[in-house]
C-alpha cells in the first residue's frame, strides 16, 4: 500500500494568497484527520471526518480554515486567505473505524510544509 | 481524553533498552494507551497501545501499571535510527476517535 499522500509537500506562498493542501487516505480506510504542526503549539488536531463527513472541526482556528472530504479517496484543507502565522506542517491521518468499543489507529502522511510570507 | 505527562528529553546508549515513562493519572477505564513516534520530518509513526495488560509487538513492549495511572514504553534494543520524539496519548473507545498529542519525549540514541 502506498500510505496516505500528500500534496504538495512543500507550498510556499505570500500572504493573502488560497493555499490548498490535498490528501489521499489509504484505500478502505473511512475516517480522515488532519493535523498541524508548529514548534510552539505542537501537534494540534484541526477536523476529523468520518464517511466523507466532518465529525469535529473544533481545532480549525478560524473561518479562513475549511476543509472537505467529497470522497472516500480525497480531502482537501484549504485557507484563505493566508496569513504569516498559519506557517506550519500540515499532517493528514487516516485509520479504518472499530467497532464499538476499540479504537483506531491513524497512519499518517508525510505532511506538507507551509510557508507564508 | 486524559492528559499525559512526559519528560521533555531522554538519552540511551545504543544497543541497550530504552524506557520511555508516561503518567496519565486522570486515565478513565475506557481509555486506551497509544504510543506514536516522529522521527525528524516525518509523519508521527504508530508503535504499540494497550488498555490495561502489557503489550508487545515487533518494535516494542508497553507497560501499563495496574491503577493504569502510568506507563512505560520499552525499546528492548535501541539503535540509532530510534532516535525520534515518542508521544504518549490517550484514546477512549467507541465513539471518540481524537487523538490527543502532548510535547512527548525527545529520544536520543547515542553510539
Amino acid at each position: 500500500d502506498a500510505g496516505v499522500i500528500q500534496s504538495p509537500r512543500h507550498e510556499v506562498t505570500e500572504m493573502g494568497q488560497e493555499v490548498t493542501l490535498r490528501c489521499k487516505p489509504i484505500s478502505g480506510h473511512n475516517s480522515l484527520f488532519w493535523y498541524r504542526q508548529t514548534m510552539m503549539r505542537g501537534l494540534e488536531l484541526l477536523i476529523y471526518f468520518n464517511n466523507n463527513v466532518p465529525i469535529d472541526d473544533s481545532g480549525m482556528p478560524e473561518d479562513r480554515f475549511s476543509a472537505k472530504m467529497p470522497n472516500a479517496s480525497f480531502s482537501t484543507l484549504k485557507i484563505q486567505p493566508s496569513e504569516p502565522r498559519d506557517s506550519a506542517v500540515y499532517f493528514c491521518a487516516s485509520s479504518t473505524r472499530p467497532g464499538v468499543g476499540a479504537t483506531d489507529t491513524q497512519y499518517f502522511g508525510p505532511g506538507t510544509r507551509l510557508t507564508v510570507l | 481524553d486524559a492528559k499525559t505527562t512526559q519528560p521533555p528529553s531522554m538519552d540511551c546508549a545504543e544497543g541497550r533498552a530504552a524506557n520511555l515513562p508516561c503518567n496519565h493519572s486522570t486515565i478513565s477505564g475506557n481509555e486506551y494507551v497509544y504510543w506514536y513516534r516522529q522521527i525528524h520530518s516525518q509523519g508521527p509513526q504508530y508503535i504499540i497501545h494497550g488498555l490495561k495488560n502489557n503489550e508487545t509487538n515487533e518494535m516494542a513492549s508497553l507497560i501499563i501499571t495496574e491503577d493504569r495511572k502510568s506507563s512505560t514504553l520499552i525499546l528492548p534494543h535501541a539503535t540509532l535510527r530510534d532516535t525520534a520524539v515518542y508521544y504518549c496519548s490517550t484514546q477512549k473507545g467507541g465513539s471518540n476517535y481524537k487523538l490527543t498529542f502532548g510535547k512527548g519525549t525527545l529520544l536520543t540514541v547515542n553510539p
